[in-house]
């Protein structure tokens, strides 16, 4: 089945950088775009960037463009978010999510989810 | 960018009850609209893909239905593993993907 584990999340000081890890099996990962959502604490879902299934096109929220760059490794089956100049706005729980087909729609939507990583983002 | 408006903000019902939550869209989405469950302390768990499909494993008392702008979530008879907060998402038009603020079904 597919599996989603996020890592690397931790504490970091304004202005610093991190990259979180999503290691993915279970799946044919260089087939799916990916997704990054994140939650702050108590707040709701916010979408923060997708990447093509062979990494030629990335999207990202208006929130994170410039600082925040979505990767991936197809052959390790690891996909990436780097984070620079990271802001307290930026503290929540990091997800990553793999795309999916509805064939009866003809649209793409977020089917599997990890279980998460924490930023927090203070000094 | 499409705004996602849910209703209400929170829903006190018993079990056994039957819970309608609404989602509204601020565009036109046709039928791309996604529901997901989630839990205290875990990730979201997808329901409810192109308004009204089970995703697989989802039990019945789960349907969804609407379609353009307006669109509901309705479990039948609720289960005490069903009180949690449940998000609305559009894939309709994108960039950005995005969710509604969120409906928390609570115990009554």
């Amino acid at each position: 089945q597919v599996q989603l584990v996020e890592s690397g999340g931790t504490v970091v000081q304004p202005g610093g950088s991190l990259r979180l890890s999503c290691a993915a099996s279970g799946f044919s990962f260089s087939s799916y775009g990916m997704h990054w959502v994140r939650q702050a604490p108590g707040k709701g879902l916010d979408w923060v960037a997708f990447i093509r299934s062979d990494g030629t096109i990335e999207f990202y929220a208006a929130s994170v463009r410039g600082r925040f760059t979505v990767s991936r490794d197809n052959s390790k089956n690891i996909l990436y978010l780097q984070m620079n100049s990271l802001r307290n706005e930026d503290t929540a729980v990091y997800y990553c999510a793999k795309d999916e087909s509805d064939r009866n729609s003809g649209g793409w939507y977020l089917d599997s989810w990890g279980q998460g990583s924490l930023v927090t983002v203070s000094s | 960018e499409i705004l996602m408006t849910q209703s209400p903000a929170t829903l006190s019902v018993s079990p056994g009850e039957r819970a309608t939550l609404s989602c509204r869209a601020s565009h036109i989405i046709s039928m791309k609209l996604a529901w997901f469950q989630q839990k205290p302390g875990q990730a979201p768990k997808l329901l409810i893909y192109g308004a009204s499909t089970r995703a697989t494993g989802v039990p019945a008392r789960f349907s969804g239905s609407g379609s353009g702008t307006e669109f509901t979530l309705t479990i039948s008879s609720l289960q005490s593993e069903d009180f949690a907060v449940y998000y609305c998402q559009q894939y309709e038009e994108w960039p950005p993907w995005t969710f509604g603020q969120g409906t928390k079904v609570e115990i009554k």
